[in-house]
């Protein structure tokens, strides 16, 4: 059974402190993995990852996939109240005619002033 | 803990022919969302329920998509008739909280459909 685990579940942090948000993963035959900021009624998509060692990046916010290790972390530099959300990692998996999404739990961030 | 259940898991379908989902949600969850998920994009809200009756369909293409939940717990989606462009992911996610998403959502597996 395909699996994503997040860590940590929460986090409290103080503003311009810097996050790192982890997901590890088990699944057959995967495809990508997702990373979303949930805090209204959909998930706004944040990355998605397909290749080994390449750090993506979207302002203060970076990912980047280690598929020999079969996990991705998520960075969030200098940190705004703003950025307080549950982060969600979601892995795409499956071969020819399947298909799986499998989200984890989710890190719910809270960002203090 | 059972989570939220989707059927089926992939699909393919030809042009204007008809699909349709099917999501069982966490037990006593009371919120129901469908949405859809274009490849590279973050999900689109396209229904929310809340028990048996529809909180927001604003952004429902109502002309082709229908969606029920008749009992309050297993929700169907439909496509009728079906475009290329409805090529996605569909999710569906329950919570136990009511209106505004402020607690915690689960998500089912999604169903890949293919249209061509």
């Amino acid at each position: 059974e395909d699996k994503v685990v997040q860590s940590p579940l929460s986090l409290v942090v103080h503003e311009g402190d810097t996050v790192t948000l982890n997901c590890s993963y088990e699944v057959t035959n995967f495809r990508s993995l997702l990373w979303y900021k949930q805090e209204k009624k959909a998930p706004t998509f944040l990355f998605m990852l397909t290749s080994s060692g390449i750090e993506k990046k979207s302002g203060r916010l970076s990912s980047i996939l280690d598929k020999k290790e079969l996990f991705s972390i998520l960075n969030i530099t200098a940190t705004q109240t703003g950025d307080s959300a549950i982060y969600l990692c979601a892995v795409e998996s499956g071969g020819a005619g399947s298909y799986q999404l499998t989200f984890g739990k989710g890190t719910k961030l809270s960002v203090i002033p | 803990e059972a989570g939220v259940a989707q059927s089926p898991r992939y699909k393919i379908i030809e042009k204007r022919q008809s699909v349709a989902f099917w999501c069982n949600p966490i037990s006593g969850h009371a919120t129901l969302y469908w949405y859809q998920q274009i490849l590279g994009q973050g999900p689109k809200l396209l229904i929310q329920f809340q028990n048996n009756g529809v909180v927001d369909d604003s952004q429902l293409p109502k002309d082709r998509f229908s969606a029920e939940r008749l009992k309050g717990v297993d929700s169907t989606l439909k496509i009728q008739p079906a475009k290329l462009e409805d090529s996605a992911v569909y999710l569906c996610a329950s919570s136990i909280g009511y209106g505004v998403w402020d607690t915690e959502a689960f998500f089912g597996q999604g169903t890949r459909l293919t249209v061509v």
